[in-house]
């Protein structure tokens, strides 16, 4: 089975300073992971992904996420946050190995950048 | 190029109505999928579609219906609409199952009283 974790319902940060969006993932196999965004009223926007390769991946927007393996994590990371970076942003995991098993996503976690 | 459309974008039903959410793709994306968002729970699958023909449950098909006669469009059908049922609902697709780049509708907007 294949799930996934965003520990934090809330985040806030200042406009300006650093953000980390968490994900923690659980697969049998190697992962697929997927980071979306959702402004209000609209549907979810892809942002990134990671199949493999480099453990650093660069998505849209100046968002990034590492892959960590040993901690099964892909947290996401912008280094100076935006006031109009404030949205629902969901992690989704699959596994490899799963053949036409669909993406699970997580609860969301609500990024909030005050100005 | 218009992606994933649906329709309509807010609905309100009463207990024991039936109704369709439509949704139509012009990506000629052989994957499509519905799910349902709700406050503290995130996003969960209802039903999807790896082709024409095809249509597979979710984690939430109880009270939902689809079909798949061609590439394009995927209607969801609640057949006797519940209080349980209120929340919003996105369709999604992409090129095929394997490449899950989801594309999202705007997303249908359902109060079941």
């Amino acid at each position: 089975a294949q799930s996934v974790a965003q520990p934090e319902d809330q985040v806030n940060v200042a406009e300006g300073n650093p953000l980390t969006v968490k994900c923690t993932y659980s697969v049998s196999g190697n992962p697929y992971l997927f980071w979306y965004v959702q402004y209000p009223n609209r549907g979810l926007q892809f942002l990134l992904k990671y199949i493999t390769g480099d453990n650093l991946v660069k998505g849209s927007y100046g968002f990034e996420a590492e892959f960590n393996k040993s901690q099964t994590s892909f947290h996401l990371k912008k280094p100076s946050a935006l006031v109009s970076d404030s949205a629902l942003y969901f992690c989704a995991v699959r596994d490899w190995g799963s053949g036409n098993t669909p993406l699970v996503f997580g609860k969301g976690t609500r990024l909030s950048v005050i100005a | 190029n218009a992606g994933v459309t649906q329709t309509p974008k807010f609905q309100v039903l009463k207990t024991g109505q039936s109704m369709t959410l439509q949704c139509a793709q012009d990506m000629n994306h052989e994957y499509m999928s519905w799910y349902r968002q709700d406050p503290g729970m995130g996003l969960r699958l209802i039903h999807y579609s790896v082709g024409a023909g095809i249509t597979d449950q979710g984690e939430v098909p109880n009270g939902y219906n689809v079909s798949r006669s061609t590439t394009e469009d995927f209607p969801l059908r609640l057949l006797s609409a519940a209080p349980s049922q209120t929340s919003v609902y996105f369709c999604a697709s992409s090129y095929r199952a394997t490449n899950e780049k989801l594309f999202f509708g705007s997303g249908t907007q359902l109060s079941v009283l």
